[in-house]
């Protein structure tokens, strides 16, 4: 899977929007941007996916550089409950397992 | 709906015992996946099963690590000899077949070895 570089920590206030940013320069056209979230003391969990298009769902939403190259995870306004590690993946297939880099910790402030 | 569930949630051992840690998948989904994260380290992947077989075995770490899965359902990771590397959390995650990418993650089992 191509490498996906990330910032170690963002921090922001609570009830603000939070943009986490993604490189991945080396993606190839059949890369799939996957995002997963980990929280405190928990598995990750799946936060959203695309391809191309900007994507939008119930957590968060996606958008996605025109070349690809990058892409940014955004809270349209954070919670406590959203402090976590966020990881950017690239994946080919469904079947691979997930190759998690470090990813960016985020802190939110009350 | 219940979701992964993982057992124990935490395991103290000794260095030399084997250690078993069982997943249970969520109902249906046909594939299987084994990380483990060590403190201050990031996830890594271990084994990976579709259905009872285990196509990918690549990330177990050493011939002391060996996984089983019996009836496309429950998952158990064997440790056998354990030493203090091994000392970690073990995250188990399942996706449905043909489904959405998503893979769904327990709660992981946290190994000391002492």
């Amino acid at each position: 899977d191509a490498k996906t570089t990330q910032p170690n920590s963002m921090e922001s206030n609570e009830e603000e929007p939070v943009h986490l940013p993604c490189n991945h320069s080396t993606i190839s056209g059949t890369d799939y941007i996957h995002w997963y979230r980990q929280l405190p003391s928990q598995g990750p969990e799946y936060v959203i996916h695309g391809l191309t298009s900007n994507v939008n769902n119930r957590m968060a939403s996606l958008a996605i550089a025109e070349d690809r190259k990058s892409s940014t995870l955004i809270l349209h306004r954070a919670t406590l409950r959203d402090a976590a590690v966020y990881y950017c993946i690239l994946r080919i297939s469904g079947n691979t397992p997930l190759v998690f880099g470090k990813g960016t910790r985020l802190s939110v402030i009350a | 709906g219940a979701g992964v569930s993982q057992s124990p949630s935490n395991k103290v051992t000794e260095k030399g015992k084997d250690v078993e840690l069982r997943c249970d998948p969520i109902s249906g989904h046909t594939a299987l996946y084994w990380y483990r994260q060590s403190l201050g380290q990031g996830l890594e992947f271990l084994i990976y099963f579709q259905g009872n077989s285990a196509p990918d075995k690549s990330g177990l770490p050493s011939d002391r690590f060996s996984a089983e899965r019996t009836g496309g359902s429950v998952s158990t990771l064997t440790i056998q000899r354990t030493q203090q590397e091994d000392s970690a959390v073990y995250l188990c995650a399942s996706r449905q077949w043909g489904g959405l990418q998503t893979q769904y993650f327990g709660p992981g089992t946290r190994l000391l070895v002492l």
